[in-house]
């Protein structure tokens, strides 16, 4: 089990919005910055979203994110068949002191 | 532009130890955190640990005891040492670059990862 819970997959149509969510605690999100990656098939992961809200330069504004109180959220509009992938949440856990991350999301763009 | 690559075997016996290396080019080791971060086949991600540059090192609390991260500044290499492996060991291992501070963990650079199997 994660310390960070995410749905284990989502869907939409092509050109379409969807949300992802991660939720975790005290100790974890509600405390810490929260960073998102993206893991293409046979790839490693890459960074999405660090410090709760900002993107690398490469990364589109297509690509979004926020956090309140102990849960996080990703956001991609503009669905392209190119962003079918597993996404992953990650933060650091002051009570475990380790860092910790979500089980993963599969989004399918249908 | 930072790049890492993981090496090591890919075959490891029950009960031996597991040792990767990470070989770190287009900049420099110093100034920076490192981590490990592993991948069992179907599942998420796990943080094995870290290690600045100078030496320091945390390691996930579940792992722990096995675990041994060091750093070699004069070949921009850091490695990892996993003892006592079992089945539970198999996974594909990640070495990364971590920006780590005060509430702030993420890995910025990933390499390519590495497939470790662990069987007689």
């Amino acid at each position: 089990q994660s310390v960070l819970t995410q749905p284990p997959s989502v869907s939409a149509a092509p050109g379409q919005k969807v949300t992802i969510s991660c939720s975790g605690s005290s100790s974890n999100i509600a405390n810490n910055y929260v960073s998102w990656y993206q893991q293409l098939p046979g790839t490693a992961p890459k960074l999405l979203i660090y410090d709760n809200n900002k993107r690398p330069s490469r990364i589109p504004d297509r690509f979004s994110a926020s956090t309140s109180g102990t849960s996080a959220t990703l956001g991609i509009t503009g669905l392209q068949t190119g962003d079918e992938a597993d996404y992953y949440c990650g933060t650091w856990d002051s009570s475990l002191s380790a860092g910790v991350f979500g089980g993963g999301t599969k989004l399918t763009v249908l | 532009q930072v790049q890492l690559q993981e090496s090591g075997p890919g075959l490891v016996k029950p009960s031996e130890t597991l040792s990767l290396i990470c070989s770190v080019s287009g900049g420099p080791i110093s100034s920076y955190y490192w981590s490990w971060i592993r991948q069992s086949p179907g599942k998420g991600l796990e943080w094995i640990g870290y290690m600045y540059y100078s030496g320091a090192t945390d390691y996930n609390p579940s792992l722990k005891s096995r675990v041994t991260l060091s750093v070699d500044t004069s070949k921009n290499q850091f490695s990892l040492r996993l003892r006592s492996v079992t089945a539970a060991d198999t996974a594909v291992y990640y070495c990364a670059r971590l920006r780590y501070i005060v509430r702030r963990f993420y890995v910025d650079v990933w390499g390519k990862g590495t497939t470790v199997t662990v069987s007689s």
